[in-house]
């Protein structure tokens, strides 16, 4: 099956600076690849995603590369801002079901 | 706010107890999804159903889970003679498609 391996653990950034985060996967059938923020005691909440035609996407302060013959993605938040911080999970989907990365835990610092 | 409702939001039960958890999906989603969540753990994923049919299930969903759509609508999640290793954040999701999957808020589980 499916494995997502997602880095750092932890980060912290001074507010205005850019944050970036990486996963891995293994199987060469993934072709969609979401990102959630899940904040304290919330269920994961979508921010954005990639697809397997697609290298690169952007939304505002947010953007996410895909290289799919090294089979990473990564998420890139420019501006941080303290309502950033939060736990972002990577995942990827084969099938039906979404594998997620370990999550990282992102600290801005005001 | 997804739209995807569940209930309770949380729940504490004695070791050997019954639970069971509803989810509510955005009226038109026809695909429902069962994750379970530890504590600094991604969600892993529990089983799947597209309208009334449950389709696929993980190994993790052992004999004494039982999830439902009877009606292609809601669905129910429930744990027979929960353990403590039951203690968990059981979320739902649902889609229109094989890709996006919007989460509910989750139902923390605490099994004493």
């Amino acid at each position: 099956g499916e494995n997502v391996e997602q880095h750092p653990s932890t980060l912290s950034v001074q507010e205005g600076d850019s944050a970036v985060i990486k996963c891995t996967y293994s199987d060469s059938a993934s072709n969609y690849f979401p990102w959630y923020k899940q904040e304290l005691g919330k269920g994961p909440q979508l921010i954005i995603d990639i697809r397997s035609n697609v290298g690169e996407k952007k939304d505002q302060r947010i953007a996410v590369t895909l290289n799919k013959t090294a089979k990473h993605f990564s998420l890139h938040i420019t501006e941080t801002q303290p309502e950033d911080s939060a736990v972002y999970f990577c995942a990827a989907i084969a099938g039906n079901m979404l594998t997620f990365g370990g999550g990282t835990r992102l600290m801005v610092k005001p | 706010d997804t739209g995807v409702s569940q209930d309770p939001r949380h729940k504490i039960t004695k070791r050997g107890q019954n639970v069971t958890f509803r989810c509510d999906p955005i009226s038109e989603h026809n695909r429902l999804y069962w994750y379970r969540q530890t504590l600094g753990q991604g969600p892993e994923f529990l089983t799947y159903f597209q309208n009334e049919a449950q389709l696929e299930k993980s190994r993790l969903l052992s004999d004494r889970f039982s999830a439902e759509r009877p009606k292609g609508s809601f669905s129910t999640l429930e744990i027979q003679r929960t353990e403590q290793g039951d203690s968990a954040m059981y979320l739902c999701a649902t889609g229109l498609s094989t890709d996006t999957q919007y989460f509910g808020p989750g139902t923390r589980l605490t099994v004493l």
